[in-house]
């Protein structure tokens, strides 16, 4: 199974400052198929499902705002904030869809400072 | 728009059966890539199960055997049959449908219905 590590598992940043998380997969989840990167960054508020925000690493999903963005190689990727808001406390899952089992990082908890 | 709700859960003792639903609605389920996802209680994200909109299905190591994942293509409905249930499959199982992009990525989630299994 691919483990995928987040870090750090949470993290207090003020608001409208820049917050960034981390994901490491235990291997490549860039597939040579196509070139690309098979990760997934998801947003989870108290008492709500997850929603997507990215995939594909870095492409944004509809309606996101662009203030989050991802980036990364074929094991290490980072999903930032670049402007933190009030509205995005929450925590934060990155998932691999490479290969099953699909697997998700531990989640990264992100509160105001 | 579309919409997942899922049904099913509840107290259930360890050894036990219960099947889930997720109705869905703004689109049908044969046409698409769904999956099961569960969350234990202040814990993280556990992929459970995945059907294909061509009807193959894939099952994590830890419920395989155990639950059985099926839709209902006149009830536009998903399932997920869980037998010889454990405690540590106590979670709130949320149904999600994957996106045009990939089978994979979530892109609608459901609320989530909580199973405990519990003596």
């Amino acid at each position: 199974d691919i483990v995928m590590t987040q870090s750090p598992d949470s993290l207090a940043v003020s608001l409208g400052e820049r917050a960034t998380i981390n994901c490491k997969s235990s291997q490549s989840v860039l597939h040579s198929f196509d070139e690309k990167k098979y990760l997934a960054w998801y947003q989870q508020k108290p008492g709500q499902p997850p929603k997507l925000l990215i995939y594909w690493a870095s492409t944004r999903e509809s309606g996101v705002p662009d203030r989050f963005s991802g980036s990364g190689s074929g094991t290490d990727f980072t999903l930032t904030i670049s402007s933190l808001q009030a509205e995005d406390v929450a925590v934060y899952y990155c998932q691999q869809y490479y290969t099953t089992p699909i697997t998700f990082g531990q989640g990264t908890r992100l509160e105001i400072k | 728009e579309v919409q997942l709700v899922e049904n099913g859960g509840g107290l259930i003792q360890p050894g036990g059966s219960l099947r889930l639903s997720c109705a869905a609605s703004g689109f049908t389920v044969s046409g698409n890539d769904m999956t099961w996802v569960r969350q234990a209680p202040g814990k993280g994200l556990d992929w459970v199960s995945f059907i294909y909109s061509a009807g193959g299905t894939y099952y994590a190591d830890s419920v395989k055997g155990r639950f059985t994942m099926s839709r209902d293509n006149s009830k536009n409905t998903l399932y997920l049959q869980m037998n010889n249930l454990r405690v540590e499959d106590t979670a709130v199982y949320y149904c999600a449908r994957g996106t045009q992009s990939s089978a994979n990525v979530l892109g609608s989630w459901g609320q989530g219905t909580l199973v405990t299994v519990s003596s």
